[in-house]
């Protein structure tokens, strides 16, 4: 089993939508939770960074997280051409002292 | 724009040949992460620099080494390469050294003939 485990994709939504975005993970050390967005040809950079179970929102995102279930998902409310971009999830724990990422998941937004 | 600066922003050449890799942290942060990212494998960690010492390695090749100068910038160099080495390189700092918060710079892309 991989430790990280995230929703191949790609995505490919109308303008508006909710979009759903998913990783499960198995290790129970980690401590923090967090998603990239990174557009083509770019690094990846932080959109949300959690450490509880629970919903955190910011703007049109929301990052829940279920650490009994090992479940962590982000939600676009609204997406835009602009949200086309690869999704990351990624895990730190300070027993490994790195980010383990997902695969990503490629999202394109349609007008 | 993170503040992360890389270069080059391309880099071609051959099997065999070894290149150098340049990363600038941002202002003031003291950690440097290098990372791999590859269509097969994804991200993968290779090796962070914490104020000029190697604080946690990862999957980093033997034929790939790196450092972290005085003035905090941090060199990645890959020698021996091979047609897989092909791959976008990231760097990444933050302040603490803990690796929770990272931020990245635009890449270099490397493609090896």
């Amino acid at each position: 089993q991989k430790e990280v485990e995230q929703d191949p994709g790609p995505l490919s939504v109308p303008e508006g939508a909710i979009v759903s975005l998913n990783c499960t993970y198995s290790n129970s050390a980690f401590q923090y939770f967090m998603w990239y967005r990174q557009y083509s040809r770019k690094g990846p950079e932080l959109l949300m960074y959690t450490y509880s179970s629970g919903n955190k929102e910011d703007g049109r995102f929301t990052a829940q997280v279920d650490k009994s279930s090992k479940y962590i998902s982000l939600f676009i409310r609204d997406s835009q051409p602009s949200d086309s971009a690869t999704y990351l999830c990624a895990f730190w724990s300070g027993g490994y002292n790195k980010l383990i990422f997902g695969a990503g998941t490629r999202l394109a937004v349609h007008p | 724009d993170s503040g992360v600066t890389q270069t080059p922003k391309h880099l071609i050449t051959a099997t065999g040949q070894r290149v150098t890799l340049r990363c600038s942290p941002r202002s003031g942060d003291l950690s440097v992460y290098w990372y791999q990212q590859s269509l097969d494998q994804g991200l993968q960690f290779l090796i962070q620099y914490y104020n000029g010492e190697e604080r946690a390695k990862g999957n980093i090749l033997e034929r790939f080494s790196a450092q972290q100068f005085p003035d905090l910038h941090s060199e990645l160099n890959l020698s021996s390469l091979e047609l897989g080495d092909s791959a976008l390189y990231f760097c990444a700092s933050n302040f603490y050294g803990a690796s929770d918060t990272q931020y990245f710079g635009p890449g270099t892309r490397l493609t090896v003939l």
